[in-house]
């Protein structure tokens, strides 16, 4: 079984500053996805970042990067020059393999952007 | 494109009672996911479908049922609703060429 955990579940930054969150993951498939969404009151969930476990190169988008440490199955997510439209729920899911593309979640973060 | 597109967007039911959450996509994926989300916690797979006629339980299947006669719709049926399928429904659909999943809009379900 595949599982996902995200152990902050409030994190708070001031406008302008970095954050970074934290999701750590296991599984047993050799080829899967990770995925970072934010989720805004809306209930909206919109993707923010993706990264493929075979590519070594760390994805980067924009505001947004990751940290992807394999071995550790550590996948983290930096917010540089945080906006207030950054305040969100925030979720790592893990996917890919021979799942189907079905998605795994953990329990979110909490980001709140203050000005 | 209008994507997934989820209705309704909310519904109060009693105990005991029945419905049909409604689920489109217009991107011609073959798969197809319920998801649901309950208050501050994240999704949890009810079922998927990996094309039409094919479907298959996820992590939290009880109490719920799905059909997938054409490729774009994927209804999920809620049969003698409990308090306890109080929570926000999401449609999603990938394609295994695409990048990620897209999700609908949400449907929040209240049964009192």
């Amino acid at each position: 079984a595949q599982t996902v955990t995200q152990s902050q579940p409030e994190m708070s930054v001031q406008e302008a500053e970095t954050v970074t969150l934290s999701c750590t993951y296991d599984t047993s498939e050799n080829n899967y996805y990770l995925f970072w969404y934010k989720q805004p009151p809306s209930r909206q969930m919109i993707l923010v970042i993706r990264q493929e476990a075979y590519k070594q190169q760390n994805a980067t988008e924009n505001r947004f990067s990751v940290n992807f440490q394999k071995a550790a199955k550590s996948f983290s997510l930096k917010i540089s020059d945080s906006q207030l439209g950054d305040t969100a729920m925030y979720f790592c899911p893990l996917g890919g393999g021979t799942s189907y593309g079905k998605l795994t979640f953990g329990q979110g973060t909490i980001l709140t952007v203050h000005p | 494109n209008a994507g997934v597109t989820q209705t309704p967007k909310f519904r109060i039911l009693k105990i005991g009672q029945s419905m049909t959450l409604q689920c489109t996509q217009d991107m011609n994926h073959n798969y197809m996911y319920w998801y649901r989300q309950d208050p501050g916690m994240g999704l949890k797979l009810i079922y998927y479908s990996v094309g039409a006629g094919i479907t298959d339980k996820g992590e939290v299947p009880n109490g719920y049922n799905v059909s997938r006669s054409t490729t774009e719709d994927f209804p999920l049926r809620l049969e003698l609703a409990a308090p306890s399928q109080t929570s926000v429904y999401f449609c999603a659909s990938w394609s295994p060429l695409g990048e990620t999943q897209y999700f609908g809009p949400g449907t929040r379900l209240l049964v009192l």
